[in-house]
């Protein structure tokens, strides 16, 4: 069965770091991109990032750029992003999911398989 | 960076037939997907590439696209259709995904 299960939700203080982990199975793991999208309270989804977790190619939404990072760890098939000075607005379900093909497409292929969410908060 | 215009919000009577547009610069130029995420839910694929219906999805769903403009219609909505839809594409030129701000559908 494929599946991502993420790690459990994060309270956080503003300015802090947060890191949330997403393991990957029944399938692969090289074979197929993980992007991550997240989703404030109430509001629409908004991509972030992507990885290739055979060459650890990576590309980041620019509004995030030098505040988001994403690594993977091929021996555990966990793929991580972490969050750094955390804003109020950051307060946000965070996802992986995995994209729909194989190779360079999956850069641009559908997002088929989502991990359940973390919940992350951030709160003075 | 690109950016997707869907319109908020769209209300049709059981029956009728729901048409929800995506507008981008250039967007017959990407591939389209199309997403439905019900309350408390995590989303699914609807429509893949622009018109692909991955399997599962009723045939009431379909996709289409001109010029700047995609749609995604569907026929004799039902009240299990209630959900918000997405579209997203994959930006080239920033090298980003991009979503849609999303279309919450009322089945009156």
């Amino acid at each position: 069965q494929v599946r991502l299960e993420q790690s459990g939700a994060e309270v956080a203080k503003p300015g802090a770091l947060v890191r949330v982990s997403c393991k990957a199975s029944g399938y692969p793991f090289l074979d197929y991109y993980i992007h991550w999208v997240r989703q404030a309270p109430g509001q629409g989804l908004e991509w972030m990032a992507v990885l290739n977790p055979r060459g650890d190619r990576k590309s980041y939404a620019e509004r995030l750029q030098g505040r988001f990072s994403v690594t993977r760890d091929t021996a555990t098939t966990t793929v991580f992003m972490e969050l750094s000075t955390l804003k109020y607005d950051d307060t946000a379900v965070y996802y992986c999911v995995r994209a729909a093909t194989t190779g360079a497409g999956g850069r641009s292929a559908p997002l088929d398989i989502w991990g359940q969410g973390t919940k992350v908060t951030v709160s003075s | 960076s690109y950016d997707l215009t869907q319109p908020p919000s769209l209300s049709v009577a059981p029956g009728e037939t729901a048409r929800i547009t995506c507008g981008g610069k250039s967007l017959g130029l990407k591939s389209v997907h199309w997403y439905q995420q019900k309350s408390g839910q995590t989303p699914i694929v609807v429509i893949s590439y622009d018109r692909g219906r991955p399997s599962g999805i009723p045939q009431r769903f379909s996709g289409s696209g001109f010029g700047g403009t995609a749609t995604l219609t569907i026929d004799r909505v039902e009240a299990g259709d209630e959900a918000v839809y997405y579209c997203q594409v994959w930006d080239e030129s920033s090298d980003e995904g991009v979503f849609g701000g999303g279309t919450k559908l009322t089945v009156l």
